[in-house]
């Protein structure tokens, strides 16, 4: 089965401190994903990577950063964590092939809090 | 870009009643179509999904059916149990998938 693990189930940070969220996967995956959720918005795309040292905004990256220095672990980056940043933060990967859409597989999430 | 609408909830029903949840999307080319499951406090899991037009995906009594000519791919089930109470997500696109904003389903015994 493939798994995708999350550093922390929940986490509370200061205002102003800066937070760093890891996400590692065992399939070999060649994408994998920063969502934040948030009710009544759905889930909202942070950054995505397709590759090893590469990354791509998504709808919502202003406050984030990412990294992924290893093919396997994408870390999300909080600069200077503000409350509005307050959410549940889920990562996903899947494979690609072809160009075709294959299915996505999440992490449990991170529910981080910031006062 | 590619888009998912979904019905919005929530969605209360009585243990053993017909489930139904709408799902248009508009997307380019012919994308396989997912819907996701997520229980409270836990991450999205895949719940079934179909790769092309008119391909019948289905997983645990849930079943959903690709329609190219209504762009459509509604979610059904028979008869429902507290346990499918959760929420559900329709998705589609290339990568990475667009969500729609999830369907909160509550079933009371």
């Amino acid at each position: 089965d493939v798994k995708v693990t999350q550093s922390s189930r929940y986490l509370v940070k200061r205002t102003g401190e800066k937070v760093f969220l890891e996400c590692v996967q065992d399939m070999d995956h060649e994408n994998m994903f920063w969502y934040r959720q948030d009710p009544g918005l759905g889930l909202r795309l942070i950054y995505f990577s397709y590759d090893v040292k590469m990354k791509e905004k998504g709808d919502i990256p202003e406050g984030y950063s990412v990294s992924r220095e290893k093919k396997e672990r994408f870390s999300l980056i909080l600069e200077s964590a503000s409350t509005n940043q307050t959410s549940m933060y889920l990562c996903a990967s899947s494979f690609t092939s072809g160009g075709l859409s294959y299915e996505q597989y999440f992490g449990p999430g991170t529910r981080l809090t910031v006062t | 870009g590619d888009s998912v609408t979904q019905m919005e909830g929530p969605v209360t029903l009585s243990e053993e009643a017909f489930l139904t949840i709408n799902c248009t999307y508009t997307a380019t080319g012919y994308p396989s179509l997912f819907w996701y499951v997520q229980y409270p406090g836990e991450g999205l899991q895949l719940l079934l999904k179909a790769t092309k037009a008119d391909d019948k995906g289905s997983n645990k009594g849930f079943e959903a059916t690709y329609r190219k000519e209504t762009t459509s791919f509604h979610l059904e089930k028979g008869s429902v149990q507290v346990s499918d109470s959760a929420v559900y997500f329709c998705a589609t696109g290339n990568t990475p998938l667009v969500f729609g904003k999830g369907t909160r389903l509550s079933v009371i015994a």
